[in-house]
């Protein structure tokens, strides 16, 4: 089965990079992605990357993809105060009948200090 | 843009009771997703729907059941209420054989008493 692994938690300092990382087992995901929670509130997708692709950016978020070791990580460029939130790594592919169902890691909470 | 809609927000319940809760997808989106998400826990999948046919099973309570309408919305009831059960319910959309990335509403906070 799917199995996606994170750290629990990661603390920065306003303005610095954050690197969230992810580690995923199955093999036949299609897509990955980055999800924010912030508290109270419902997962946001911040971005993704498709499983052939190694990189993607999008304004201060880079998503890198290494598919032969499973590794999926964002990084945060000029982390903010409003970049505090549970970041959740996801995939999703290979489920029966090509419904995209998605698998959740279980998340990192990125808390940056002013 | 539309985005998923879910109702109610916040639900309170006491135990052995119902509940119903109710999604609405991104227009055109024709498949619909259920996940559970305990304090402190990652979202953990249900159910989901594709053409108002069950399309995958996840970690569904037998007390739980869901079906997804003509006009593509979904309810998800719930029976004989357990403490257990508060969560947050997420529903999510998705068009399948498009982009297929799925959209998530901002959730229903359950909570039984």
């Amino acid at each position: 089965g799917e199995d996606v692994e994170q750290s629990l938690f990661l603390s920065v300092r306003e303005g610095d990079s954050s690197v969230i990382n992810c580690t995923y087992t199955d093999s036949s995901s299609t897509y990955l992605y980055w999800y924010k929670q912030e508290p109270g509130a419902g997962l946001q997708l911040l971005t993704y990357i498709f499983s052939n692709m190694d990189m993607k950016q999008d304004q201060r978020l880079t998503v890198l993809l290494n598919k032969k070791d499973k590794h999926l990580s964002l990084r945060i460029a000029d982390t903010q105060t409003g970049d505090s939130a549970i970041y959740f790594c996801a995939e999703s592919g290979g489920s029966s009948g090509g419904y995209q169902k998605v698998t959740f890691g279980t998340g990192t909470k990125l808390q940056v200090i002013p | 843009a539309a985005g998923v809609i879910q109702s109610p927000r916040h639900l309170i319940k006491e135990k052995r009771e119902t509940a119903t809760l109710k999604c609405y997808p991104i227009p055109r989106h024709d498949t619909v997703y259920w996940y559970q998400q305990g304090p402190g826990q990652d979202p953990q999948f249900l159910i989901s729907f594709y053409e108002k046919m069950q399309s995958d099973k996840g970690s569904i309570p037998d007390r739980f059941s869901a079906q997804q309408f003509s006009d593509y919305h979904s309810e998800l009831n719930m029976s004989s209420l357990e403490l257990g059960d508060s969560a947050l319910y997420f529903c999510a959309s998705s068009l399948t054989g498009g982009n297929e990335k799925l959209f998530f509403g901002s959730g229903t906070q359950l909570s039984v008493l």
